[in-house]
């Protein structure tokens, strides 16, 4: 069954460097979302992404994060200065439509910001 | 907003127990439910769904039934198996056009010993 994959599953990085997240989502999937958890949280929506633009982002989503679908198979969050709040798990997922159709969610990378 | 409010965890029950996980939500306008399962080491998987009230979704012996009049989405198996042991959240999504974010609860933690 196809999967989305997300590269690397575990990051560390510091405070106030960049870092970017990979996701390869399903194929013949249209659009792609970003959530993330921290410890012991909820998970939280940041942002999905389709026909190469933003279709919704929440208010984490600031100035600091941006999306990316380089080519025809990644799809990247960026974090321009990390703070070590933005330690968590994030998840990508993708979905064929925007109905109800079923997201599928990679397996998460960890980031830890020290 | 909308939110999802589960049964705390962590749960921890013997093989062939009966389980019930607990879960309401506050939605404006009607909301699509479902169960995602987090197993060890895994990302988030759909375990059902239910679209309109009084739907039952159900898979691999597990059921949840949308009640709008307690507005509530509990997760039942009738016997529960080691290999059942995860992390499970409860979520919805509102049926306005383009709120296609999910939103979670806070997961709850089930352990099956044997």
């Amino acid at each position: 069954e196809p999967e989305v994959t997300q590269t690397p599953s575990h990051q560390v990085t510091q405070m106030g460097q960049e870092v970017i997240l990979r996701c390869v989502p399903i194929s013949n999937h249209l659009y792609f979302y970003w959530y993330r958890q921290i410890l012991g949280q909820k998970v939280e929506f940041l942002v999905s992404f389709y026909n190469n633009e933003i279709s919704e982002k929440s208010e984490i989503f600031d100035d600091q994060f941006s999306v990316e679908r380089p080519d025809g198979s990644n799809f990247t969050l960026k974090i321009r200065s990390t703070k070590l709040e933005d330690s968590a798990m994030y998840f990508c997922a993708s979905s064929v439509r925007r109905d109800n159709s079923p997201l599928h969610f990679g397996n998460g990378t960890r980031l830890t910001v020290t | 907003g909308d939110s999802v409010t589960q049964m705390e965890g962590p749960v921890t029950l013997s093989e062939e127990a009966f389980l019930t996980i607990n879960c309401t939500y506050t939605a404006t306008g009607y909301p699509s439910l479902f169960w995602y399962v987090q197993y060890p080491g895994e990302g988030l998987q759909l375990l059902l769904k239910a679209t309109k009230a009084d739907d039952k979704g159900s898979n691999k012996g597990f059921e949840a039934t949308y009640r709008k009049e307690t507005t509530s989405f509990h997760l039942e198996k009738g016997s529960v198996q080691v290999s059942d042991s995860a992390v499970y959240f409860c979520a919805l999504r509102t049926g306005i056009e383009g709120a296609q974010k999910l939103v979670f609860g806070q997961g709850t933690r089930l352990t099956i010993n044997p």
